[in-house]
């Protein structure tokens, strides 16, 4: 069946503008996560959607990141007025639920900030 | 001290050696543990989670020491394809699914 998928692929934008990245998750599968991973560095942990419960916004960086989960099921991460620290891979992930650890991620979205 | 951290490597190793990770973690509570690989510029793909007791997937091992607060990744017979980041991975939170990702450890496989 089909993976998580994200678009865009690549994003370009100069600083100062919003950008939104999308995530399809796997179909059927209830926890959401989003990601983003600077380059050599580890994965860090930005929000987590699980079914109609509020999102886990804890790993938000600041108040320019926000992300909405529509119907329970696609999710949009938006970043508004975006700075060049924004630049990094934004990856999504999905699970069953939320006591299924295996996350499957999707191939993520490379922004770029100039 | 992060939560998760793993010695970055490179390790280089040629092909059919036995190679081994170590990686520690902060959170005594923290509930279950897995390794995770990434390819260069792919997403990262469950390789195995880590038992209590230990547990074998063909040419990999994993272990996990609870009372030191490290797990490992033993894999034997080295194959050029199993060049690859690899990141140990801890669930942080009972009940739920707060994973934790090491900055990972590189390895390269050479013939």
């Amino acid at each position: 069946g089909a993976g998580v998928s994200q678009s865009p692929s690549n994003k370009v934008t100069e600083k100062g503008k919003d950008v939104e990245l999308r995530c399809d998750p796997i179909s059927g599968h209830t926890a959401l996560y989003w990601y983003r991973q600077s380059l050599g560095q580890g994965l860090e942990f930005l929000i987590y959607f699980q079914g109609n419960s509020a999102p886990d916004k804890s790993g938000l960086p600041s108040d320019r990141f926000s992300a909405e989960r529509t119907g329970g099921s696609v999710s949009t991460l938006t970043i508004q007025r975006t700075q060049q620290e924004d630049s990094a891979v934004y990856l999504c992930a999905s699970s069953l639920d939320q006591r299924e650890n295996e996350q499957y991620f999707g191939p993520g979205t490379r922004l770029t900030v100039t | 001290r992060k939560e998760v951290e793993q010695d970055p490597g490179p390790f280089n190793v040629p092909e059919g050696a036995t190679v081994a990770f170590n990686c520690t973690y902060s959170n005594s509570a923290s509930q279950s543990f897995f390794w995770y690989r990434q390819d260069c510029r792919k997403e990262p793909k469950l390789l195995m989670s880590v038992y209590s007791s230990g547990n074998e997937d063909g040419r990999f091992t994993a272990q996990l020491n609870r009372a030191s607060q490290y797990i490992s990744l033993l894999i034997r017979d080295s194959k050029l394809s199993d060049s690859a980041t690899y990141l140990c991975v801890v669930n942080m939170q009972e009940g739920g699914n707060k994973l934790v990702f090491g900055a990972g450890t590189i390895l390269r496989v050479k013939s």
